[in-house]
């Protein structure tokens, strides 16, 4: 069965500090990997999404995600915090298996203190 | 482009009725949408598969009868939430896909529709 965990409930960090929030993953087969991030009272946004190819994948807003087999893990970073990217993140795995379905984890709220 | 619509974004209704929320896809045909609940400080709960033109496949532990879900043409699809109650209040999600089979494709999701039943 798939699954995704995201082992921390609260990241904090200064502004201006590099940031990451983890995210391991559980799939059959070859994943596809993705981070949404919500602000408060809204739908999810799309961030960033892994298929296949460079390990490095670069997403909106200058964060990043590093895809990792061995480790099976997609943490997503950001050289520089900003205030404004305080919000709600979620990392979420669609397996070879199982249709369209997305698993999502439960979430990690990041705070970037000025 | 791929935007999806969420209405109403905010509803109120007195407990025992029953209230619908539409969700869709505006620029994109979405023959699978998706329907989720969020709880308080919690992740997103699939609550069921919307397919156009069939019925929709409710996740494990999810009503049926209570929940119930359309989705007439490749641009729309409802829930409504029938005989609510208030532990029916929550904030409910729809996305879609672009995609639609590719699996590489992200989704798109609505604004959400908070719902308050009192």
């Amino acid at each position: 069965a798939q699954s995704v965990a995201q082992p921390e409930d609260q990241v904090n960090v200064a502004e201006g500090n590099p940031l990451t929030v983890k995210c391991t993953y559980s799939v059959s087969g070859n994943p596809y990997l993705f981070w949404y991030v919500q602000y408060p009272n809204r739908g999810l946004q799309f961030l960033l999404k892994y298929i296949t190819g460079d390990n490095l994948v670069k997403g909106s807003y200058g964060f990043e995600a590093e895809f990792n087999k061995s480790q099976t893990s997609f943490h997503l970073k950001k050289p520089s915090a900003l205030v404004s990217d305080s919000a709600l993140y979620f990392c979420a795995v669609r397996g070879a298996t199982g249709g369209f379905k997305t698993i999502f984890g439960a979430g990690t709220r990041l705070f970037v203190k000025a | 482009g791929a935007v999806v619509s969420q209405h109403p974004s905010r509803v109120i209704c007195k407990s025992g009725t029953s209230v619908k929320i539409e969700c869709r896809s505006l620029d994109f045909q979405a023959t699978t949408m998706f329907w989720y609940r969020q709880f308080p400080k919690k992740s997103l709960m699939l609550m069921a598969t919307s397919n156009e033109g069939s019925k929709a496949t409710y996740e494990q532990g999810v009503e049926k009868d209570k929940f119930l879900i359309n989705h007439a043409s490749l641009t729309l699809s409802t829930l409504t939430v029938t005989s609510a109650h208030p532990e029916d209040s929550s904030f409910y999600i729809c996305s879609a896909s672009p995609g639609q089979g590719a699996r590489g494709y992200g989704y798109t999701f609505g604004s959400g529709t908070r719902l308050t039943v009192v």
